[in-house]
């Protein structure tokens, strides 16, 4: 059973670039977490999803963040036009109905903005 | 609303050598409590977990105690290897509280540097 997969494992973008971030719940998984880890801290919650829905994305950015998850297909964190504060580390957690408390977290991805 | 706070690191222990983690929550409900292990250049594992008072979890020769009276739960391990080598975050979920079900709260993280 492969767990939560995450890609790319490293992206560099330019400021004002976008970037665009993919994550694969563990199967049977319909409950997709992001929660972004700036160096020197602790992850931080952005945002949670299920299918078709965003249920909370209370800790996300209000400008330049989305996210989604498609009835088919991986969860996206989009950030456009990045700047240089937005290198930090993404990770995406999944979890199974009803077990919110139980995430299983991906590998992140490191975005890096030059 | 609720926060952890967990010892400072970084660490550095020689093999063998007895750890204590500290993590100290604010909770407005009542808490599950998390270990996560972060190894270089991976995501976050679950390590343990205890989701009431007294309750000890325990995995891989960690152990931790959730302690209500002193809002605690310390990470111990009577001896640590160079793999055990990580950083470790302490975090919580407040499976009764709304959005605290879901989100989870974690400390800054502890780095552990195990020399041979």
């Amino acid at each position: 059973n492969a767990g939560v997969m995450q890609n790319p494992r490293h992206l560099v973008r330019r400021r004002g670039q976008e970037a665009r971030l993919r994550c694969s719940p563990m199967k049977g998984h319909s409950h997709v977490y992001w929660y972004r880890q700036l160096p020197e801290e602790g992850l931080k919650f952005m945002v949670y999803l299920q299918k078709e829905n965003i249920i909370d994305e209370s800790g996300m950015p209000k400008e330049r963040f989305s996210a989604e998850f498609p009835k088919e297909g991986p969860s996206i964190l989009r950030i456009q036009q990045v700047v240089r504060g937005d290198s930090a580390a993404y990770f995406c957690a999944s979890s199974p109905q009803g077990r919110a408390h139980e995430q299983y977290f991906g590998p992140g991805t490191r975005l890096t903005v030059t | 609303g609720n926060s952890v706070t967990q010892m400072e690191g970084p660490v550095t222990l020689s093999e063998e050598a007895f750890l204590t983690i500290n993590c100290t929550y604010t909770a407005t409900g009542y808490p599950s409590l998390f270990w996560y292990v972060q190894y270089p250049g991976e995501g976050l594992q679950l390590l343990l977990k205890a989701t009431k008072a007294d309750d000890k979890g325990s995995n891989k020769g960690f152990e931790a105690t959730y302690r209500k009276e002193t809002t605690s739960f310390h990470l111990e391990k009577g001896s640590v290897q160079v793999s055990d080598s990580a950083v470790y975050f302490c975090a919580l979920s407040d499976p009764r509280s709304g959005a605290g079900s879901y989100q989870l709260t974690f400390g800054k993280g502890t780095k552990l540097s195990v020399i041979p």
